[in-house]
């Protein structure tokens, strides 16, 4: 089963508008990550934060995480036309003995020229 | 550096015909895994490998089988082909496992099963 859901499943904007993206898991976890995939591609790592960290920055991302809510943002600032991809957040997978990822279903984002 | 290959690029297979599907790192990575992605879904973990030798069940590993045959391979099989097994197949690796450290991922495999 999906352990994280993003929202909204799809979202349009503006090239230069600032895009959010939101996800929430169910379990307590101890990192959380966020993945770009662009179409046909595989995922291409973003950012990882950590259960005791509330935001973290790299370059024009932002996340957020809050653990009381099990909920993480990923803010996109200033988009461009190369951020058109899907985004997907990720946390550790608990099940027998092995040790990977689940993932929600994604954002799928547009930016509009 | 190559990163993380996955041979083919694409497949199709008839009902019942068995495949092997090829990824290797050139990352000197510990962790190697198997997903699979369906149309508006997230990855679905199928294996883990935490070294070579080692392999456990993920998510959905029923109909496939996994070889971890040295620290750079992994591959995944499919003995007997069904049509609900069409998707596209994403390996990944990492340092180590868990959400800890952060996955490669290859190109994918888009498999068809008809």
């Amino acid at each position: 089963s999906q352990q994280g859901e993003e929202d909204p499943q799809a979202l349009s904007i503006q090239e230069g508008e600032n895009a959010t993206m939101n996800c929430s898991y169910k379990t307590s976890i101890n990192n959380l990550q966020w993945y770009r995939q662009n179409s046909g591609r595989g995922l291409v790592h973003l950012i990882l934060i950590r259960s005791n960290e509330r935001e973290k920055h790299s370059g024009r991302l932002r996340v957020t995480l809050d653990t009381s809510k099990k909920s993480s943002s990923l803010l996109i600032t200033a988009s461009r036309a190369a951020d058109t991809a899907s985004y997907f957040c990720a946390t550790g997978y608990s099940g027998g003995g092995a040790d990977g990822l689940t993932f929600g279903k994604g954002t799928h984002l547009i930016i509009q020229p | 550096n190559a990163g993380v290959t996955q041979t083919p690029k694409f497949q199709v297979l008839k009902t019942g015909q068995s495949m092997t599907l090829q990824c290797a790192q050139d990352m000197n990575h510990n962790s190697m895994y198997w997903y699979r992605q369906d149309p508006g879904m997230g990855l679905r973990l199928i294996y883990y490998s935490a070294s070579e030798g080692t392999t456990d069940k993920g998510e959905v590993p029923n109909g496939y089988n996994v070889s971890r045959l040295n620290k750079r391979e992994f591959s995944l099989r499919l003995e007997s082909a069904a049509p609900s097994q069409t998707s596209v197949y994403f390996c990944a690796s990492s340092e180590a496992g868990g959400a800890t450290y952060e996955q490669y991922f290859g190109p994918g495999t888009r498999l068809t099963v008809t």
